[in-house]
């Protein structure tokens, strides 16, 4: 079978660092995969992870370790406009880029002032 | 500024009636993919396409959903009949995938919120 887990829901303070979590377990691996979601719009792109290690784009940064079927997402210097939903996404086919993409539940992150 | 554009962007229907949205992703985009999202569920994957062929499907309810690409610049998802479980935002999104892999990065659109009474 195939499972995400994220946590549903997190809160953080303005300016302080969150770290979101996700676990998978999918019958491939060939990537991981964070976007973000604001209320009523459509997911945007932030990372992507297909070696393990940590990458770094300015404020978010995403870590793997495929050997442990885990991810996360750090956000620094939080800002209101932080405030979305999170979504892990694996590409679960090894040998093609072109195979699905499947997204976990999604963690709904509130950043309070 | 590249967009995948979606149509309707919203749709009241009854149940029973059919329901078609229609998608154009981004031109030289090879894959396309189609999810719903609701509160419940999160996004599911219902189908996808690369090249314009559907590569699996399995997400989609068979009796009532059918997804195609017409052509490059076209992809369609079908709901007959419409039934109120069916309400939703469903998406469309489209990347480009290649032969030594790479992110297939998929950017979506806008979205179609869908109302099935």
């Amino acid at each position: 079978g195939q499972n995400i887990d994220q946590p549903t829901e997190m809160t953080a303070t303005e300016g302080a660092i969150v770290q979101i979590n996700c676990t998978y377990q999918t019958s491939g691996f060939n990537g991981l995969f964070w976007y973000q979601q604001h209320a009523g719009e459509a997911p945007t792109f932030l990372s992507y992870n297909v070696l393990d290690g940590l990458e770094e784009k300015g404020r978010f940064s995403s870590f793997l370790s495929r050997s442990k079927g885990y991810s996360y997402l750090l956000l620094k210097e939080l800002q209101m406009k932080d405030s979305a939903s999170y979504l892990c996404a694996v590409r679960d086919d090894e040998y093609s880029s072109a195979s699905k993409i499947i997204f976990g539940s999604g963690t709904r992150l509130s950043i309070r002032p | 500024d590249a967009r995948v554009t979606q149509t309707p962007r919203h749709k009241v229907t009854e149940m029973g009636q059919e329901v078609t949205m229609r998608c154009q992703p981004i031109l030289g985009h090879n894959t396309v993919f189609w999810y719903r999202q609701t509160m419940m569920q999160g996004l599911e994957l219902l189908a996808y396409f690369r090249n314009r062929a559907p590569l699996d499907d399995s997400g989609m309810p068979k009796d009532r959903f059918s997804a195609e690409m017409p052509d490059a610049t076209l992809a369609t998802l079908k709901i007959q009949p419409s039934e109120p479980r069916d309400s939703a935002v469903y998406f469309c999104a489209s990347g480009l995938a290649t032969v030594n892999s790479g992110a297939n990065v998929l950017t979506f659109g806008a979205g179609s919120r869908l109302t099935v009474l």
